[in-house]
């Protein structure tokens, strides 16, 4: 079975400022999909970005970008110009060809004002 | 229609009650999950739906039944739970992986239920 692990239990950011949330995961699958999910105090999931393994190009949207290293089986999140609504679990997630996720335990992110 | 909706958003149930959990989506979707959440720790996968049919269990107690009546809705039926059965319960959907390449191949998650047994 996949695993995916979250190495960093909390963070914190100084609003403004650039952080960088780690995920790696194990897999001997070829074709995957990886993916960063916020949740918020709501505790409503939302995706924040997504990566098809079979793309080189790293995915970004807007403030939020990835570092995509296949070989590495390496999966960061960086968010850029953080915002006070940024504060959010931060869940890393792995997609099989199956339809299984895989989820990291989790980054608990605190962005200081 | 891009969303997930849930039903109840709340529940508490004494250990004797029978109650359902209601999940909807109409995106077309055709894999269908449930998971239970504790708080500040993932989802917990109970069991998947694709084409309406269980595929996957994960070694959930018969006390938790779930089903799906077609490919827009997905509920999970409650008796005789434990405390330790309270959580957040989410339900999620996504696209098949047969699905061509560039399509969205995540997960869209409702809001979940907060269940509480008394």
């Amino acid at each position: 079975a996949q695993t995916v692990t979250q190495s960093q239990p909390e963070m914190s950011v100084q609003e403004a400022e650039t952080v960088t949330l780690s995920c790696t995961y194990d897999t001997s699958e070829s074709d995957y999909y990886l993916f960063w999910y916020k949740q918020p105090p709501s505790r409503q999931m939302i995706l924040v970005i997504r990566q098809e393994a079979y793309k080189q190009q790293n995915a970004t949207e807007n403030r939020f970008s990835v570092n995509f290293q296949k070989a590495a089986k390496s999966f960061s999140l960086k968010i850029s110009d953080s915002q006070l609504g940024d504060a959010a679990m931060y869940f890393c997630a792995y997609r099989s060809a199956l339809s299984q996720f895989y989820f990291g335990t989790g980054t608990s992110l605190t962005v200081i004002p | 229609d891009t969303e997930v909706t849930q039903t109840p958003k709340h529940l508490v149930m004494g250990m004797t009650n029978k109650k359902s959990l209601k999940c909807e989506q109409h995106m077309g979707h055709r894999a269908m999950y449930w998971y239970k959440q504790k708080a500040k720790k993932p989802p917990e996968l109970m069991f998947v739906y694709s084409y309406e049919k269980l595929s996957i269990n994960e070694s959930v107690p018969s006390r938790f039944s779930p089903e799906c009546p077609n490919s827009s809705l997905l509920n999970l039926h409650l008796h005789a739970l434990q405390p330790e059965d309270s959580a957040l319960y989410l339900c999620a959907s996504s696209l098949k992986p047969q699905s061509k390449r560039g399509g969205f191949v995540g997960q869209f998650f409702g809001p979940g239920t907060r269940l509480t047994v008394l």
